[in-house]
């Protein structure tokens, strides 16, 4: 059961575009957002999180944009660059009642490819 | 702060045989957790340990076990391995806090090892 979707499966920008990467869910107790970067070669690294008491977070050229209703979110990435190149995963997770580490459901990824 | 360190990076085993990957976490971390990479299937969660316990568990079969030590280093144990079974195996840490334990709330950041690829033949 896919309970992240995510989309486009490949995205090709020019230098300075927009890239932008969509997720939806269906489990309404995810309560936390993460993205993840991955260049070959590496494990995932964190990009920039959220939580539904939001609807967008901004962290340099990175943004994420929530709409609690609809279950969807999505990934903005403002004047993109060659340098962001890579595979771009989606998460989602819920509160554990033990409290320990959050169990991620990831998205399928999108390979991002920036055009100099 | 070094990284989360994953040994080895890479391995090939054959069909029947059963291998055992380590990762050491982030100093003063005590979560680790470990997920499956393949292009298939993406990135899927198997088990996440906090002080030496299994906390979570994901919808492998029981072939893959895992374990912690005092120190937080985990190692995950795949036993007769299968073809199916070759992937990028990741691990990551975070500094979760146990909330009937001393400390408050709960740390989010998972920081992800390099990951082992492991190839069966």
């Amino acid at each position: 059961q896919q309970q992240v979707k995510q989309s486009p499966q490949s995205l090709i920008v020019q230098k300075g575009g927009i890239s932008i990467i969509n997720c939806a869910y269906e489990n309404t107790a995810f309560d936390y957002f993460p993205w993840y970067q991955q260049f070959p070669g590496k494990g995932p690294a964190l990009l920039i999180a959220i939580r539904p008491d939001v609807s967008e977070k901004k962290e340099g050229r990175f943004t994420i944009s929530f709409n609690k209703s609809a279950k969807q979110f999505s990934l903005h990435i403002m004047d993109s660059q060659p340098g962001d190149s890579a595979t771009y995963f989606c998460a989602a997770s819920k509160t554990t009642r033990t409290g320990s580490a959050r169990q991620l459901t990831f998205g399928s990824g999108t390979q991002l490819t920036v055009l100099p | 702060k070094a990284g989360v360190t994953q040994t080895p990076r890479y391995l090939i085993k054959t069909r029947g045989q059963q291998v055992t990957l380590s990762c050491s976490p982030i100093s003063g971390h005590r979560s680790v957790s470990w997920y499956q990479q393949t292009p298939g299937q993406g990135l899927q969660f198997l088990f996440e340990y906090f002080s030496e316990t299994q906390r979570n568990k994901g919808n492998f079969p029981g072939r893959f076990s895992g374990r912690q030590f005092s120190n937080s280093r985990s190692e995950m144990n795949v036993s007769t391995l299968e073809l199916g079974d070759s992937a990028l195996y990741l691990c990551a840490s975070s500094a979760a806090f146990d909330r009937g334990g001393r400390g408050r709330g709960m740390k989010e950041t998972q920081y992800f090892g390099p990951g082992t690829r492991l190839l069966v033949l």
